[in-house]
């Protein structure tokens, strides 16, 4: 079963402007991940956001978690051609499991 | 800097054949995982070794087998492939919990 559930399911925007994905999950975590995958390669860790953190920023990423509402949010600021990619947000358990969504596709035109 | 090195990339086989997928990693790490990934369902647990000597199923563990041949070594066994076993196959490791994972660039597996 799929923890993560990632909206949209893709999205397409122009150089320069931000993207914002969204993910939400059902049960408690210890730690949420989101990674990138480009195609035909493997996944990508990006930033790993601890449940008793609420923002974490890196380069032109930044990643919010808000553990009452189950939820947090990728921002890709002044997006370029290379972020073009699937994003996957990732849960991780007290337990140490750890479950992928279904991934955001993010085009963004030259 | 290798990584994390899957082999092969690629490989079809013929329903009933059985196949061996290989991973390393030569990141020192104790825990060992392979996922299968197919369209619109994300990447989904096989097995997984959270140190030498020790391996558990995930999420999807029919059909499968797994040998922790050594701290470096984590492989996924095929006995008897079915066309639902077509997927792309990766394989990640990390040092332990809440830590990232670092994934291989995966094994596109075709079973006709």
């Amino acid at each position: 079963s799929q923890q993560g559930e990632e909206d949209p399911q893709a999205l397409s925007i122009q150089e320069g402007e931000n993207a914002t994905m969204n993910c939400s999950y059902k049960t408690s975590i210890n730690n949420l991940q989101w990674y990138r995958q480009n195609s035909g390669r493997g996944l990508v860790h990006l930033i790993l956001i601890r449940s008793n953190e609420r923002e974490k920023h890196s380069g032109r990423l930044r990643v919010t978690l808000d553990t009452s509402k189950k939820s947090s949010s990728l921002l890709i600021t002044a997006s370029r051609a290379a972020d073009t990619a699937s994003y996957f947000c990732a849960t991780e358990d007290q337990g140490g499991k750890l479950i992928f969504g279904q991934g955001t596709e993010l085009s963004v035109k030259p | 800097n290798a990584g994390v090195t899957q082999t092969p990339k690629f490989q079809v086989l013929k329903t009933g054949q059985s196949m061996t997928l290989q991973c390393a990693q030569d990141m020192n790490h104790n825990s060992m995982y392979w996922y299968r990934q197919d369209p619109g369902m994300g990447l989904r647990l096989i097995y997984y070794s959270a140190s030498e000597g020790t391996t558990d199923k995930g999420e999807v563990p029919n059909g499968y087998n797994v040998s922790r041949l050594n701290k470096r070594e984590f492989s996924l066994r095929l006995e008897s492939a079915a066309p639902s076993q077509t997927s792309v196959y990766f394989c990640a490791s990390r040092t332990g919990k809440n830590q990232p994972q670092h994934f291989g660039d995966g094994t596109r597996l075709s079973i006709l």
